[in-house]
């Protein structure tokens, strides 16, 4: 059964925290995205990998950086967590154009 | 930028009901997606659609995409309490290059169905 994890499933954190949230994937994909998911405004890019080591900002990066070290492994840091980053964060991956994303289950992050 | 706009944002109907739901846009894209998600869990695909006017049916959901390739919708025939989630289309820009699978999520469709 294909999979992709998430490190925490809840998070609460205090402002000027560095937080890590860590998604791993069992499907050799090579894409990787980062969203995070508020309502009433859908999901939203914040980074995604094509390639170890490789980037690309999505439509929301500020705030935000990510790490791609090995295949399998992406990882998103708020350098300095805010309130405003107070929100739901998914992790997917995908092989290709056209094909399924698969998502984990998300991280709830509170920043106090 | 390219959006999706979904309509209704919210939708509570009892168990029997019918519905459809929206994914409009004025860009043209590549193929269109559906995902539903349920609480707690991430989305989870339901159908792509990649030619306009293909209309594809799973089950009760019957998914559309438009001729011009710039909307999409899904209807429930005879909607279940089993159907009640946050329903989310997502489309590939013609205008993407690279095969980063990258998708424009529309706001989604928050169903309930009610016993």
């Amino acid at each position: 059964d294909v999979k992709v994890t998430q490190s925490s499933r809840y998070l609460v954190k205090r402002t000027g925290e560095k937080v890590f949230l860590e998604c791993v994937q069992d499907m050799d994909h090579e894409n990787m995205f980062w969203y995070r998911q508020d309502p009433g405004l859908g999901l939203r890019l914040i980074y995604f990998s094509y390639d170890v080591k490789m980037k690309e900002k999505g439509d929301i990066p500020e705030g935000y950086s990510v790490s791609r070290e090995k295949k399998e492994r992406f990882s998103l840091i708020l350098e300095s967590a805010s309130t405003n980053q107070t929100s739901m964060y998914l992790c997917a991956s995908t092989w290709g154009v056209l094909n399924e994303q698969f998502f984990g289950p998300g991280t709830r992050l509170t920043v106090l | 930028t390219q959006l999706l706009e979904q309509s209704p944002q919210f939708l509570s109907i009892q168990e029997g009901e019918n519905l459809t739901v929206y994914c409009n846009s004025s860009s043209v894209f590549s193929s269109l997606q559906w995902y539903r998600q349920e609480p707690g869990e991430g989305p989870v695909l339901l159908v792509t659609v990649v030619t306009g006017g293909e209309v594809k049916k799973l089950k009760r959901l019957t998914f559309q995409f438009g001729d011009a390739r710039k909307d999409s919708s899904l209807h429930i025939t005879a909607a279940q309490p089993g159907d009640t989630g946050l329903y989310l289309c997502a489309g590939i820009s013609r205008a993407t290059s690279s095969n980063t699978g990258k998708l424009i999520f529309g706001q989604g469709t928050t169903l309930q169905v009610k016993p």
